[in-house]
């Protein structure tokens, strides 16, 4: 178990529709980051944030949103969605800012778009 | 921003054998590059990781080697293992990570 915990681990939902995947990260990381993991493909970086504010961000779709809440749980926001967002979301978390501490990943949140 | 490239993207091995898999990355500014294996239906776990001040390092079974100047580095499995069987993933990165595409690994008993 990596201490960070993603909900829900499945979601299906229908396109149009509006999901929110929730994130908490370890106890003591400041760091959240959510990554989008395509069959077959390899992890996509969708953005970061640290201690509340967002510090880098990845190819995310502008019908993407995220934030992270001051007891540094993250939510991922996805609208308007479409078949081919359909995919494994992780959510990892690490002590510091930048990538130079390890980041532990949740088990994910898988979304299927019917 | 950072590219990745990962190769192979399928790898199979005899039980016993060495293992080698290689990433190339694009920004000369990144400075952390990690490896994570990841299991079926589970997320990924850091199995090594490497810094830029560094050339070389090790852990049991496990190695990754830099090469700052080419920008690439490399994960060295030796006497590999069934339960070595997975998906690998390197990443560089200055702050967040890149990942390459994955490395599928299959160790034959």
């Amino acid at each position: 178990d990596s201490g960070v915990t993603q909900t829900p681990k499945h979601l299906i939902t229908a396109t149009g529709q509006r999901v929110t995947l929730r994130c908490s990260p370890r106890s003591g990381d400041l760091s959240v980051y959510w990554y989008q993991q395509s069959l077959d493909q390899g992890l996509q970086f969708l953005i970061q944030y640290y201690n509340g504010e967002e510090r880098a961000k990845g190819n995310i779709l502008e019908r993407f949103s995220a934030q992270q809440f001051p007891d540094l749980h993250s939510e991922l926001n996805l609208s308007s969605l479409e078949l081919g967002d359909s995919a494994l979301y992780f959510c990892a978390s690490s002590v510091g800012e930048g990538s130079y501490t390890e980041a532990f990943f949740g088990q994910g949140t898988r979304l299927t778009v019917v | 921003g950072e590219n990745v490239e990962q190769h192979p993207s399928t790898l199979s091995v005899q039980e016993g054998d060495s293992a080698v898999i290689k990433c190339t990355y694009s920004d000369s500014a990144s400075n952390y590059f990690p490896w994570y294996k990841q299991e079926l239906g589970k997320g990924p776990q850091l199995i090594i990781d490497i810094r830029s001040n560094v050339g070389e390092k090790k852990d049991q079974r496990i190695a990754v080697t830099l090469n700052k100047t080419a920008k690439h580095f490399s994960l060295h499995i030796t006497e590999t293992q069934p339960e070595d069987s997975a998906v690998y993933f390197c990443g560089a990165g200055r702050r967040a990570l890149t990942f390459g595409s994955g490395t599928r690994l299959q160790v034959q008993p």
